[in-house]
């Protein structure tokens, strides 16, 4: 089936830096790809829905010159966050279409393994 | 606007009772389910989705769903609980074409021996 790979699985930095997430679709293009945060034990939220070869698409309440999304081939998607700060450490998920979903029009996601971001 | 609530946040059961994790969820379109199973500090695992077929969904590891329009419902079954099926569960829904899902906030799922 299709695979997200995203990279680093953990990343630990100092306060005031900045750290990018790179999510790649392994074996398939996808043209769009969503970015999701998870603090503990919570859900997960929508930040961003990246699009190849144009501007992510941001929800609300999401600070888009903090959150850089760059969506610059159809297999690589990257979330840099940027001057991090200790309320920046959560959970990162990257999730891509499954081109196996056919045509039943559902948008049936796959899932990297997820980043996890800690900020000093 | 799409929404999924999951009841209970943590649900235990016994290795080789049933499992029920429960969902409802609301939309104003018709509605394409799923629902995701996450082992400690993994990504997300899809264990079957609805998308307007067969009203009950078989997947992954013996799990199952049926989803009920009068009811709103779509809650995840499985006839005997296994130690390794001890994970988080999330049921999601989104709406036809590259429409982004909506998660429900999840529920643990323990496993007593």
């Amino acid at each position: 089936g299709a695979v997200v790979s995203q990279h680093p699985s953990r990343v630990i930095c100092k306060s005031g830096t900045s750290v990018k997430i790179e999510c790649r679709s392994l074996d398939f293009q996808a043209t769009t790809m969503f970015w999701y945060r998870q603090f503990p034990k919570q859900s997960l939220m929508l930040m961003a829905t990246s699009n190849e070869g144009s501007k992510a698409t941001y929800e609300q309440g999401v600070e888009k010159d903090k959150f850089l999304i760059n969506h610059a081939s159809l297999t690589l998607s990257t979330l840099t966050v940027t001057s991090a700060h200790p309320e920046d450490s959560s959970f990162y998920i990257c999730s891509a279409r499954d081109p196996g979903t056919g045509n039943s029009g559902a948008n049936v996601l796959t899932f990297g393994a997820g980043s996890r971001l800690t900020v000093l | 606007a799409q929404s999924v609530t999951q009841l209970g946040s943590h649900v235990s059961v016994s290795e080789g009772a049933l499992v029920l994790l429960r969902c409802n969820y609301s939309s104003s379109v018709p509605p394409y389910l799923f629902w995701y199973v996450q082992y400690p500090n993994q990504g997300l695992q899809l264990l079957l989705k609805y998308t307007s077929a067969a009203t009950l969904v078989k997947g992954i590891n013996g799990f199952e769903a049926e989803f009920k329009k009068s009811e709103t419902s779509f809650h995840l079954t499985k006839p005997s609980a296994h130690m390794s099926d001890a994970a988080e569960y999330f049921c999601a829904v989104s709406g036809a074409g590259n429409t982004p899902l909506v998660f429900g906030k999840g529920t643990r799922l323990s496993v007593i021996a």
